[in-house]
């Protein structure tokens, strides 16, 4: 069964501070993707990196595979209350798997005015 | 496109009934997912569907959960007999079964078994 832990797994933070979320595994996976999920509504895809060191920016968040692509990292830069929301790291296997997207359990950002 | 739309958005019932979830995917999308959202277990695949067709159900939990594609717009989960512990937030998700496309997940619904 392939795992994915993310951390930490709550992160509250004042506007205009930069964090940095992560999402290990022992497995590797062929790609990984980043979800957010607001209350009352399912997760929308952000990213999906693909090459082992890959990095993606989307403004003001910037998502990095692991070289191994076993782990990977979201970073967002000035942090804005609207940023707040569920981050959800979702690994796809290989082979008979691809279809399979495994989702770790997130991480609850808050960004406090 | 509206996206996937599940129906309903709420649903109370007492245990012992059924109840039954329902989707509607993005026109198109050949892959169709079921998952399960808790806050001990996070977002658990429950079934997946290619083409209409069941293809991973190992995430059913037991014999009381059931699931149907009759065709490509529309897909039911039925729970029965519900209980508690089946109290979760219930996704559907469609997609193309290519190697790097995303999920697009319904709004959800909300189930209470009391």
């Amino acid at each position: 069964t392939q795992l994915l832990e993310q951390s930490p797994q709550f992160l509250s933070i004042q506007e205009g501070e930069n964090l940095t979320v992560y999402c290990n595994s022992s497995s590797v996976f062929s790609s990984l993707q980043w979800y957010r999920q607001e209350p009352g509504e399912g997760p929308v895809l952000l990213v999906t990196v693909v090459t082992g060191g890959e990095v993606k920016k989307l403004k003001r968040l910037t998502f990095q595979f692991g070289d191994a692509r076993k782990d990977s990292s979201l970073h967002i830069t000035a942090a804005q209350p609207g940023d707040t929301g569920l981050y959800l790291c979702a690994g796809k296997g290989s082979g008979g798997s691809n279809y399979k997207l495994t989702f770790g359990k997130g991480t609850l950002l808050t960004v406090n005015p | 496109d509206a996206g996937v739309i599940q129906s309903p958005r709420h649903e109370v019932t007492e245990m012992g009934q059924e109840v039954t979830l329902r989707c509607k995917p993005i026109s198109g999308h050949n892959s169709l997912f079921w998952y399960r959202q808790t806050m001990m277990r996070g977002l658990e695949l429950l079934i997946y569907f290619n083409n209409n067709v069941p293809i991973d159900d190992s995430g059913m939990p037991e014999d009381r959960f059931s699931a149907k594609m009759p065709n490509a717009s529309f897909s039911t989960l039925k729970i029965q007999p519900s209980e508690p512990r089946d109290s979760a937030v219930y996704f559907c998700a469609s997609s193309f079964l290519r190697m790097n496309y995303g999920y697009t997940f319904g709004s959800g619904t909300r189930l209470t078994v009391v």
